[in-house]
């Protein structure tokens, strides 16, 4: 019954090495956002997709990169994760015409 | 700059204890405001949106109400299973509809 799915649940990675995350829709929603979400924080929003039209905030860090090959699927790359990139990540869509937002159960991102 | 502050940061409560929890916020043009629950280690589950001041919704132990700076979700006669992180979130006018979060409430509720 999932309707975001977020892959993997868990990712441990090493410090300086490329990490891709990975979240997939049922919805056929048109907005897909990714927002990091740090122990005791408020998500903050990373960067978000309309349709193909990528949009970056402003203090998203370089090292975060972004995809979305199709309506389903989005990825976050992270070029060079560092010990402060350690974190809750989670994806949401939302329809262009309504203000439902479905988030995905997160990936616990974990860096050695 | 849009803000979003809730307090408490955390909450322990007895079973049957009834409180409300506090979002204030800044925004320059009000979309809509959103409650979520947040369990450990998961994403964010939707409770309540509300769009205008003086609207109230209602689901199980909880209603949210809104006024022109602030909205409260209180909850009556809480039961341990109400247990999470209850978040607070801004929807602006404009702007591609993006969530500013607060950190959220803490609550725990003790048998």
């Amino acid at each position: 019954d999932a309707m975001v799915i977020q892959n993997p649940r868990y990712q441990v990675t090493q410090f300086g090495k490329p990490v891709t995350l990975s979240c997939s829709q049922t919805l056929n929603h048109n907005v897909m956002y990714w927002y990091q979400q740090k122990s005791s924080q408020a998500p903050k929003l990373l960067f978000h997709y309309y349709d193909k039209d990528f949009n970056n905030e402003a203090d998203t860090p370089d090292n975060f990169q972004s995809r979305r090959p199709n309506t389903s699927f989005c990825f976050l790359d992270i070029r060079s994760p560092g010990l402060g990139d350690a974190a809750m990540y989670l994806c949401a869509t939302r329809t262009g015409a309504d203000n439902g937002y479905t988030f995905g159960s997160g990936t616990r991102l974990t860096v050695v | 700059e849009d803000q979003v502050t809730q307090s408490p940061e955390a909450l322990r409560l007895q079973e049957g204890e009834s409180s409300s929890l506090n979002c204030s916020y800044t925004v320059s043009g009000l979309r809509g405001l959103f409650w979520y629950r947040q369990d450990p280690g998961k994403g964010p589950e939707f409770l309540f949106t509300l769009y205008s001041a003086g609207e109230e919704k209602e689901k199980e132990r909880l209603k949210a109400t809104l006024t022109k700076k602030e909205s409260f979700l209180h909850i009556t006669a809480p039961k341990p299973e109400d247990s999470a992180t209850y978040l607070c979130a801004v929807q602006e006018a404009g702007g591609y509809n993006k969530l500013i979060f607060g950190a959220g409430t803490r609550l725990a509720v003790h048998p």
